[in-house]
């Protein structure tokens, strides 16, 4: 079955550090999306990326999506402690008509 | 205030004693779904509705229960809770099932032992 795995699982990084977490399908997908999911929290949505190539920006985030719809990107510049928190990108895809949430990425900023 | 709303929102129960997590949301979405998350594995899909009296299996169905009678509601039932169970579940709603964010609610932590 389709498989949405990021890398990596966890990183910490000193305040105003780059981060970069990595999102990799085993299908094409027709969109993507990323959610945080602050420490004890509930994730919550940030933003969706639809076309093949697409490159989307909110403030110090910038998200990717490659060419071949198969894998996709956040990158956030300067990362702060508000940053903290797990990154889960989830793609539809595939027969199934299913939104399949990858493994997740634990970022921890140390001030 | 558009929401999804879960309860409870921790629970401890014995192996073998049924249970339902209510989940209902105030946004008229067509589509909700409930999921488990666990350390290391992201969140998995359990089941899924696109619509009342609709409901098919996400990725890890077993041991569980749902039902769609109301478009607002979709309850999550444990038949006989096992300690592999123990997780925490949420769960979302959205517009539609694809290009349609989706809401979360706050979560219920169960424990099962």
């Amino acid at each position: 079955g389709q498989q949405v795995m990021q890398i990596p699982q966890y990183q910490h990084v000193q305040e105003g550090e780059d981060f970069t977490t990595y999102c990799n399908s085993s299908t094409t997908l027709s969109n993507i999306q990323w959610y945080k999911q602050r420490p004890g929290g509930h994730p919550v949505f940030l933003i969706q990326l639809v076309k093949s190539g697409e490159v989307k920006k909110q403030k110090r985030l910038t998200f990717q999506f490659g060419e071949a719809k198969k894998n996709s990107s956040l990158h956030i510049t300067a990362t702060q402690t508000t940053d903290v928190g797990t990154y889960f990108c989830a793609g539809n895809g595939g027969a199934t008509n299913k939104l399949i949430f990858g493994t997740g990425t634990l970022l921890a900023v140390q001030p | 205030e558009a929401q999804v709303t879960q309860n409870p929102r921790y629970l401890i129960t014995v192996t073998g004693k049924k249970l339902t997590v209510t989940c209902s949301q105030n946004m008229n979405h067509e589509y909700m779904s409930w999921y488990r998350q666990d350390p290391g594995l992201g969140l998995r899909q359990i089941y899924y509705s696109m619509n009342v009296e609709v409901t098919d299996k996400g990725d890890v169905p077993e041991g569980y229960k749902v039902s769609r009678k109301e478009k607002r509601n979709f309850p999550l039932i444990l038949e006989s809770p096992s300690p592999n169970q123990t997780s925490l579940y949420f769960c979302a709603s959205s517009l539609r099932e694809k290009v349609a964010e989706a809401f979360f609610g706050q979560g219920t932590r169960l424990t099962v032992v």
